[in-house]
């Protein structure tokens, strides 16, 4: 089955650029959704189709899929984007299953 | 869009649970559902899907054969039968909806409902 691999912890200090990698074969080939979710909560989309932000997501997050890993991009990290952060796809390889990264815990220092 | 999950609790290892997901806000019928799940401290991870209709249905390898999803149209609802559970089950399980009828990401979640296989 499909594996994606994201590292478990992130640490930015507030107005860097954080980057959360999602690494999975040939994940250049599939469409990459990001979730946030901050404790005891929901996840919230936050990028999908690799790039797009659906309404009421800041410009700060944006998505990168085209060689190498995925990537999740915050730029200018405030202390409230502190959170896990997930990548997802749908794999078709074996059935039909949805696939998510194990989450990556960004901690703004 | 609103999706209320209902049906957790704690459960022997061995037995049976079935959840329940009350859909409102949008034409369900249209649209796959999904259940997802969180065990504690871990990341999420997908269970399984159904068709607009019923008719397909798709499952995580860890649950194939153990948990069965349904869904009644006609009373917006769709369920989770899980038989055979195990203590590695025990999750926060979220019903959840894509942007889209046909795909897209995950963009409505319920706010989760807790299972727990203990002795």
């Amino acid at each position: 089955s499909y594996v994606l691999t994201q590292p478990p912890s992130l640490s930015v200090a507030p107005g860097q650029t954080a980057r959360i990698p999602c690494g999975g074969n040939n994940i250049a080939t599939k469409s990459v959704h990001w979730y946030q979710q901050k404790a005891g909560q929901a996840p919230v989309l936050v990028v999908y189709d690799n790039s797009d932000r659906p309404p009421g997501i800041p410009e700060r997050f944006s998505g990168s899929n085209s060689g190498g890993p995925a990537t999740l991009t915050i730029s200018r990290v405030e202390a409230g984007d502190e959170a896990d952060y997930h990548c997802q796809v749908w794999d078709n390889s074996n059935g039909f299953q949805g696939v998510f990264g194990g989450g990556t815990k960004l901690t703004v220092l | 869009v609103q999706l209320v999950e209902s049906g957790g609790g704690v459960v022997q290892p061995g037995r049976s649970l079935r959840l329940a997901c009350a859909a409102s806000g949008f034409s369900f019928t249209n649209y796959v559902m999904h259940w997802v799940r969180q065990a504690p401290g871990k990341g999420l991870a997908w269970v399984a899907l159904i068709s607009y209709d019923g008719r397909n249905t798709y499952y995580a390898d860890s649950v194939k054969g153990r948990f069965t999803i349904s869904r009644d149209n006609s009373e917006n609802f769709f369920y989770l039968q899980m038989d055979s559970l195990r203590p590695d089950d025990t999750a926060v399980y979220y019903c959840a909806r894509l942007r889209t009828p046909s795909g897209g990401p995950v963009l409505f979640w319920g706010q989760g409902t807790l299972v727990t296989v203990s002795s």
